[in-house]
């Protein structure tokens, strides 16, 4: 089947602009998480959404970071008033439920670079 | 706070050689612990996870870890490195109290003919 999808799959702007990474996950997929990869900080969480549940937004490096996931399927990232320390690959993952011991699927990311 | 460290960030071995990926974590609890691979501009794909079941894990395209409490390590082998399995691998464990993944800084295996 299908897996997660990104989109855009690169994506240049300038610095200062509002830019919105989308995350499709895999149908039925309950769990959907947002990472950051970065050279200096390696992969580091961003957010976490299970299904109504308030999302666990404690990776977000800023309030300039926002995420939201509409009807339990696609999740958009926003990052307002982008910097370049913002330059990174941003990967979506889901998972068919929550728990430690599942498994998470990647997307190939969103790689942004902010000039 | 757990975590995990991959020694190495750079791993070179020859075609037909063993390869062995260190992590090493560190968790007060039992963890779960995995193995992703990256292929140049892709995402991270899993290759085997470690949830109690078994010490002894195996996983996709020949490679395996052993879950070693004693040592608090997890590394990852296979008998025989192909070309193919030129890539960068990452160690994570499932953060306790919070549905997130922690990853170790990532090794880069290169394949020598």
């Amino acid at each position: 089947g299908a897996g997660v999808s990104q989109s855009p799959s690169n994506k240049v702007t300038e610095k200062g602009k509002d830019v919105e990474l989308r995350c499709d996950p895999i149908s039925g997929h309950t769990a959907l998480y947002w990472y950051r990869q970065s050279l200096g900080q390696g992969l580091e969480f961003l957010i976490y959404f299970q299904g109504n549940s308030a999302p666990d937004k404690s990776g977000l490096p800023s309030d300039r970071f926002s995420a939201e996931r509409t009807g339990g399927s696609v999740s958009t990232l926003t990052i307002q008033r982008t910097q370049q320390e913002d330059s990174a690959v941003y990967l979506c993952a889901s998972s068919l439920m929550p728990g430690l011991q599942e498994t998470q699927y990647f997307g190939p990311g969103t790689r942004l670079l902010v000039l | 706070a757990q975590s995990v460290t991959q020694l190495g960030s750079h791993v070179s071995v020859s075609e037909g050689a063993l390869v062995l990926l260190r992590c090493n974590y560190s968790s007060s609890v039992p963890p779960y612990l995995f193995w992703y691979v990256q292929y140049p501009n892709q995402g991270l794909q899993l290759l085997l996870k470690y949830t109690s079941a078994a010490t002894l894990v195996k996983g996709i395209n020949g490679f395996e870890a052993e879950f070693k409490k004693s040592e608090t390590s997890f590394h990852l082998t296979k008998p025989s490195a192909h070309m193919s399995d030129a890539a960068e691998y990452f160690c994570a464990v499932s953060l306790q109290g919070a549905q997130k993944l922690v990853f170790g800084q990532g090794t880069r295996l290169t394949i020598n003919p």
